[in-house]
């Protein structure tokens, strides 16, 4: 069976503070998408991680791909309250170009 | 660039009764996915078009969803009769071909009583 699995679920942590997501799969893939969804909005690209060793980076937040480990990290460097949304990762199975979304991890960053 | 349009944005029907969503993709994108995203979840795709031909539909409930896009455009994802369990967010995607980035409406919020 094909799986997403994020951990935290839930993650609660003051300003300026350091943390990581973390994106497990199962199945290989060399393709895998970051999101975030505000609530009540809809779903925004964050970034697109096309091969093993892949690192992205926009302002706060990075992005990394491990394909062998089949792991995927977003790490948030001195969290600011504006970067509160759940975040998800979405695994591209390469058979059929469709994606595999993990369950999510509601961020919320206090002041 | 426009984005995805999605319309209505709510909709409350009691169970049994017929509701329809429509989806406008993003200019010259040609491919575009429903899914429904049940609060707490990550989104699960109901089907998704190559232009006007569906790719993959395994995970629509044929007996009460469908779905279609005639002229390779916008789409439409019907539910007859409605079940309680279909409450969710509706979310139509498109992308310029099958492996770029979706690019997401504002979903239609469906509550069925």
């Amino acid at each position: 069976e094909l799986k997403v699995e994020q951990n935290p679920l839930f993650l609660s942590m003051q300003e300026g503070k350091n943390y990581t997501i973390y994106c497990n799969y199962s199945t290989t893939s060399d393709r895998l998408y970051w999101y975030r969804q505000d609530p009540g909005k809809s779903l925004e690209s964050l970034f697109v991680l096309l091969s093993n060793g892949a690192v992205k980076q926009e302002g706060r937040l990075m992005a990394s791909l491990d394909t062998k480990a089949r792991l995927s990290t977003l790490h948030i460097t001195a969290a600011v309250h504006d970067l509160s949304a759940t975040y998800f990762c979405a695994v591209d199975i390469r058979s059929n170009y469709q994606l595999i979304w993990g369950a999510g991890t509601k961020l919320i960053i206090k002041p | 660039e426009a984005g995805v349009a999605q319309s209505p944005r709510y909709k409350i029907i009691e169970k049994r009764q017929s509701v329809a969503f429509w989806c406008n993709p993003i200019s010259g994108h040609a491919t575009l996915y429903w899914y429904q995203q049940i609060l707490g979840q990550g989104p699960k795709l109901l089907i998704q078009f190559q232009n006007n031909g569906v790719v993959d539909d395994s995970q629509l409930p044929k007996d009460r969803f469908s779905a279609e896009r005639l002229k390779g455009v916008d789409s439409t994802l019907k539910i007859q009769p409605a079940k309680l369990e279909d409450s969710a967010v509706y979310l139509c995607a498109s992308s310029l071909w099958t492996e770029e980035t979706q690019y997401f409406g504002p979903g239609t919020r469906l509550l069925v009583l």
